[in-house]
């Protein structure tokens, strides 16, 4: 049973700060590594997504990998009121396998 | 480009009775992907479709079906409902299918009473 494993929440951080989400996955032959955002009552909208070992960066956001750790996080800078929702991880073994989504973090950023 | 299209955005049906969604894939995407959102257990993969064959399929009974149509669109059946089936459906579409992030439509809100 491949598992994908995130701290529930809720993560509190104060406006301005660095929001840090963890996300830990079971199968070692994991290749994608997707984070998404969910507003309470909305659909997923796609954050990042990371394939290789290492630090991607878009705007705000930065996601890390950690293949031998097989861990995955995203930081988000200058965290906002607006950021405050369920953040989800997905992970893929290959193109040929489905997205396996951990059960989320609920953030909360405090102005 | 349009999104994905779900519908109904809500249902409410009966214990026994059965019911159909329906999804639109952003146009181009050849995969669709449906998924149950409870508040107890997260995303949980139900199908995935990808030119009219089922290429994956989740932990789900038998009363769970889908199929899709040669323009991609696909829909999803349940029947015999049960009161466990009370859930947020979401269907997301991708392009490549190698490495392509999903993107997720508005979902149908089932609710069975």
């Amino acid at each position: 049973q491949k598992e994908v494993e995130q701290n529930s929440g809720p993560l509190s951080v104060p406006e301005g700060a660095i929001a840090s989400l963890n996300c830990t996955y079971s199968d070692r032959g994991s290749q994608s590594f997707f984070w998404y955002r969910q507003y309470s009552g909305k659909s997923p909208e796609l954050i990042m997504f990371i394939y290789s070992n290492g630090d991607k960066e878009d705007g705000r956001f930065t996601a890390q990998l950690n293949k031998a750790s097989q861990y995955v996080s995203l930081l988000i800078r200058d965290s906002q009121p607006s950021d405050s929702a369920t953040y989800l991880c997905a992970v893929e073994n290959s193109g040929n396998t489905p997205l396996v989504f951990g059960k989320g973090t609920r953030l909360s950023v405090i102005a | 480009k349009a999104g994905v299209t779900q519908t109904p955005r809500y249902l409410i049906k009966t214990r026994g009775q059965q019911v159909t969604l329906s999804c639109s894939p952003i146009s181009g995407h050849r995969s669709v992907s449906w998924y149950q959102q409870t508040p107890g257990q997260g995303l949980q993969f139900l199908f995935e479709y990808f030119s009219e064959t089922q290429r994956n399929k989740g932990n789900f009974p038998g009363r769970f079906s889908g199929r899709q149509f040669s323009n991609s669109r696909s829909e999803m059946n349940v029947s015999t409902l049960e009161l466990g089936d009370s859930a947020l459906y979401l269907c997301a579409s991708r392009g490549r299918v190698e490495d392509s992030p999903l993107h997720f439509g508005n979902g149908t809100r089932l609710t069975v009473t």
